[in-house]
């Protein structure tokens, strides 16, 4: 059974600095791997999306990378600023599954 | 809006009483999935359609639970009898057969039942 934790649940830090969050997972065949913002009481922003033979994904700021060996994805957020304030959830999806097993996600407050 | 849509975006409802949940994939989207969320938890997965047929059904969705989608288009999610433990946000989500199997979430119904 796959199982995907985040460590930390939740993280503070100042704006304008760079940060990683981190996601582990404990079947290593895995499909794919989504990093999704889910703001307050709101649904899911899908944010990147890794294939398993990819080992990484940049959009804008953000910069995922893929470890299927170790079981370990992160999400590198450069620059960061007070909108990016939000719970942050990593989910995969394993072959011969169509479900997506998630994470408990990470909060994270930027102050500014 | 070409996203997913979801309707009622909040519900609240008493216990014992039913309610329905629609959702609305994208255009073309032939995949669909129902997820709940508690408060302090990722999504869990519920059901999975592939077009009309329900391919998929997790261990959570309990005989009160059921989910239909006649047309191969929207979705609906029923519970009946409901019980204060399925205060929850209920999410859909869809993708195409290809899309490398990305699957967009829509903004999900908010239960609450008193």
């Amino acid at each position: 059974k796959q199982e995907v934790t985040q460590i930390p649940a939740a993280l503070s830090v100042p704006e304008g600095e760079n940060l990683v969050l981190n996601c582990s997972f404990t079947d290593s065949a895995i499909y794919n791997l989504q990093w999704f913002r889910q703001d307050p009481g709101k649904g899911l922003t899908s944010l990147l999306l890794i294939q398993s033979s990819q080992r990484e994904q940049t959009s804008g700021r953000l910069n995922a990378s893929l470890d299927k060996s170790s079981g370990r994805s992160t999400l590198y957020i450069a620059a960061s600023q007070p909108g990016d304030s939000a719970t942050y959830l990593c989910a995969v999806k394993n072959f011969g599954n169509e479900k997506l097993t998630f994470g408990t996600g990470t909060r994270l407050t930027i102050i500014p | 809006d070409t996203g997913v849509s979801q309707d009622p975006r909040h519900k609240i409802t008493k216990r014992g009483q039913n309610v329905t949940f629609r959702c609305d994939p994208i255009s073309e989207h032939n995949r669909l999935y129902w997820y709940r969320q508690t408060l302090g938890q990722g999504p869990e997965f519920l059901t999975y359609f592939q077009n009309e047929a329900q391919l998929e059904k997790s261990r959570l969705l309990s005989d009160r639970f059921s989910a239909e989608r006649p047309k191969g288009s929207f979705s609906t999610l029923e519970i009946q009898r409901t019980e204060q433990g399925d205060s929850a946000m209920y999410l859909c989500a869809s993708r195409t057969s290809g899309s490398y199997n990305e699957q967009f979430f829509g903004p999900g119904t908010r239960l609450t039942v008193l």
